[in-house]
């Protein structure tokens, strides 16, 4: 199985950036093609397409939320930052389908 | 608007079967691949299951092989999951999911239906 690991937490002033980093223990591009997508997941509700392909933004989303990377190394970035956006997101890549695999989860706290 | 209605949960006994069902609407139902991915209290993410479009094609997770059985019904636009021998470690909210293609994001969830395992 592909291992994705991401920082269990990340304390951010609101208005400021949060970079919030995913490595994979395998490459997740193809034909180039990142398989990576980003979700955001507020408490007591379900997760939420943010970024699909690395860096295609869900419909819906606001512009703040960017994605990047490619390979094993990739980034969700909220620029600013929001107190709306305090929330736990999760990386997933869907290269190695169907054995799909999630990051354990990065929570975004206020500092 | 698309909807995703889970339902079936509840308390269950270590060792016997429990039927979630997921209602879709809002969407041509069989033009998806659809699954099941389940969050432990507290913990992450978990896939658990998939079943193509006509499902023609139908994966599990190693921790559920041979225990869960994925389905679904086009007409009544209605995903199942039967889940035998249920185990403590089952314990989770069950989400169910839909994909476009094979390898696209899950872009809609449902709220989630809680199954507990616990004598």
């Amino acid at each position: 199985d592909i291992v994705l690991t991401q920082s269990p937490a990340l304390a951010v002033s609101l208005e400021q950036r949060a970079t919030i980093s995913c490595k994979t223990s395998q490459n997740v591009d193809n034909y180039g093609i990142s398989y990576m997508h980003w979700y955001q997941q507020k408490p007591g509700q379900q997760p939420k397409l943010l970024i699909y392909e690395g860096s295609n933004l869900a419909s819906g989303i606001p512009a703040r939320f960017s994605g990047s990377g490619s390979g094993t190394d990739f980034t969700l970035t909220i620029d600013p930052v929001e107190a709306d956006d305090i929330a736990t997101y999760y990386c997933q890549q869907s290269k190695d389908y169907p054995m799909d695999t999630f990051g354990a989860g990065t929570k975004l706290e206020l500092k | 608007e698309v909807q995703l209605v889970e339902s079936g949960g509840g308390l269950v006994q270590p060792g016997r079967s429990l039927k979630l069902s997921c209602l879709a609407s809002g969407f041509t139902f069989s033009n998806y691949g659809m699954n099941w991915i389940r969050q432990a209290p507290g913990k992450g993410l978990e896939w658990v299951a998939s079943i193509s479009s006509s499902s023609s094609y139908i994966y599990y997770a190693d921790t559920v092989k041979g225990r869960f059985t994925i389905s679904r019904d086009n007409a009544k636009n209605t995903l199942y999951l039967q889940m035998t021998s249920l185990r403590s470690e089952d314990t989770a909210l069950y989400y169910c999911a839909r994909r476009l293609r094979r390898v696209s994001p899950f872009d809609y969830w449902g709220q989630g239906v809680m199954v507990t395992v616990s004598s």
